[in-house]
């Protein structure tokens, strides 16, 4: 059972460089989400989709973009990257629509990315 | 205010201890609550579901408490294996899911 695959798990960039995150699930779900996760700071989310070729804005998206283009894949991309940047990414996804739903986020196993 | 509170520990337990942690939201119209659990430098990983009436699995129990907008778990008969980050998750409109920071759990011999 693959659920939610990352790659790559881990990258070392350097400052300007552009790079791309791939998020795949094989769940068939609809909503897909991409967080980032700093030493004491909660999970923050960067931007979601809730379904193929839709994506918006999460809670720290400036320096992110994303694309939904198949309902299995979402890809974060960074244009050019910054050294506050430097997290670790995950990748989730869910069937579930509405705050009344109590269906979890499977998450991938995340992607540890540098930037120096 | 942080929408999503946990004191961040760390709580230290002997095995076989129980251990209570607690977790504050601000958002009085959140309906859907988690206990997460998140291993070192692993993701994180759905433990139960809070539910109202308060839901128990095994050595874990949950309870919310709406009107003080309070949400807490309960772990008995510490184990080892227990030993992990517990976060503390509330479900906000459109899917979207409000983290705390987490409170780490070290369970010793």
């Amino acid at each position: 059972n693959a659920g939610v695959t990352q790659t790559p798990k881990f990258r070392v960039l350097k400052t300007g460089q552009s790079m791309t995150l791939l998020c795949a699930q094989d769940m068939n779900h609809e909503y897909m989400y991409w967080y980032r996760q700093d030493p004491g700071m909660g999970l923050r989310l960067i931007h979601y989709s809730v379904g193929e070729g839709t994506t918006a804005k999460g809670e720290v998206p400036d320096g992110y973009n994303v694309s939904r283009l198949k309902k299995q894949n979402f890809l974060l991309g960074l244009e050019s990257a910054a050294p506050s940047q430097t997290s670790v990414y995950f990748c989730a996804s869910s069937s579930a629509m509405g705050s009344y739903s109590n269906q979890p986020q499977h998450f991938g196993d995340g992607t540890r990315l540098s930037i120096l | 205010r942080k929408e999503v509170e946990q004191d961040p520990g760390p709580f230290n337990v002997p095995e076989g201890a129980t251990v209570a942690f607690n977790c504050t939201y601000s958002n009085s119209a959140s309906q859907s609550f988690f206990w997460y659990r998140q291993d070192c430098r692993k993701e994180p990983k759905l433990l139960m579901s809070v539910y109202s009436s308060g839901n128990e699995d095994g050595r874990f129990t949950a309870q919310l408490n709406r009107a003080s907008q309070y949400i807490s778990l309960l772990i008995r008969d510490s184990k080892l294996s227990d030993s992990a980050t517990y976060l503390c998750v509330v479900k906000e409109d459109t899917d979207k899911l409000i983290f705390g920071t987490g409170t780490r759990l070290q369970v010793f011999p």
